[in-house]
């Protein structure tokens, strides 16, 4: 059964830091791995897809890694700001297919203090 | 594309009624998920539809939930005689035919009180 674990359950930096959330996964037999954010009381954006066959994809100041053979994946933010603040999750497929079925992990609450 | 709807975005019931959440899925989607996320918990996938049919509902509670995908309307996550354990936000996405990532919707939170 696939587990999905992040760390740090929260996290609280000033503005300007460069930080890193970390996820690992259990079974390294994935399809891809995605982060999400989530803002309160909202749904889930998705932020970066990273395919098994892929290591890195980038989109403006955030950066993802996946190592699947040790079943982890990095998330870094450059320049954090307060904007930034909400909770990010990670989140595994394991079927190639149709189906999305997806297992998350309980997510990295995050705040950029001003 | 107005996204995946979800409606009502906020639902109270007492203990013993029932609950319906429905979900519009993106237009050009017929796959649909539902998921549970309980407090201090992540999301749990609880099942997945294609029009008419359940493809996977390894993750439904075996008594009280039901899930349908009719051929014409929203998806419908049906909840019998709740209980407060059933409080939690509960998560639509939906995706297109093939290997395509899914969307999500803006939830609906269910208050048992």
């Amino acid at each position: 059964k696939q587990e999905v674990t992040q760390i740090p359950a929260a996290l609280s930096v000033p503005e300007g830091e460069n930080l890193v959330l970390n996820c690992s996964f259990t079974d390294s037999a994935i399809y891809n791995l995605q982060w999400f954010r989530q803002d309160p009381g909202k749904g889930l954006t998705s932020l970066l897809l990273i395919q098994s066959s892929q290591r890195e994809q980038t989109s403006g100041r955030l950066n993802a890694s996946l190592d699947k053979s040790s079943g982890r994946s990095t998330l870094y933010i450059a320049a954090s700001q307060p904007g930034d603040s909400a909770t990010y999750l990670c989140a595994v497929r394991r079927n190639r297919g149709s189906n999305y079925k997806l297992t998350f992990g309980k997510g990295t609450l995050l705040t950029v203090n001003p | 594309n107005a996204g995946v709807m979800q409606n009502p975005r906020h639902l109270v019931r007492r203990r013993g009624q029932e609950a319906r959440l429905r979900c519009s899925p993106m237009k050009g989607h017929s796959h649909v998920y539902w998921y549970r996320q309980l407090p201090e918990e992540g999301l749990k996938f609880m099942v997945y539809l294609q029009k008419e049919n359940i493809i996977d509902e390894s993750g439904m509670p075996k008594e009280r939930f039901s899930a349908e995908f009719p051929k014409e309307g929203p998806s419908i996550l049906r909840i019998q005689q709740v209980v407060r354990g059933d409080s939690a936000a509960y998560f639509c996405a939906s995706s297109p035919p093939g290997e395509r990532a899914a969307f999500f919707g803006q939830g609906t939170r269910l208050t048992v009180v």
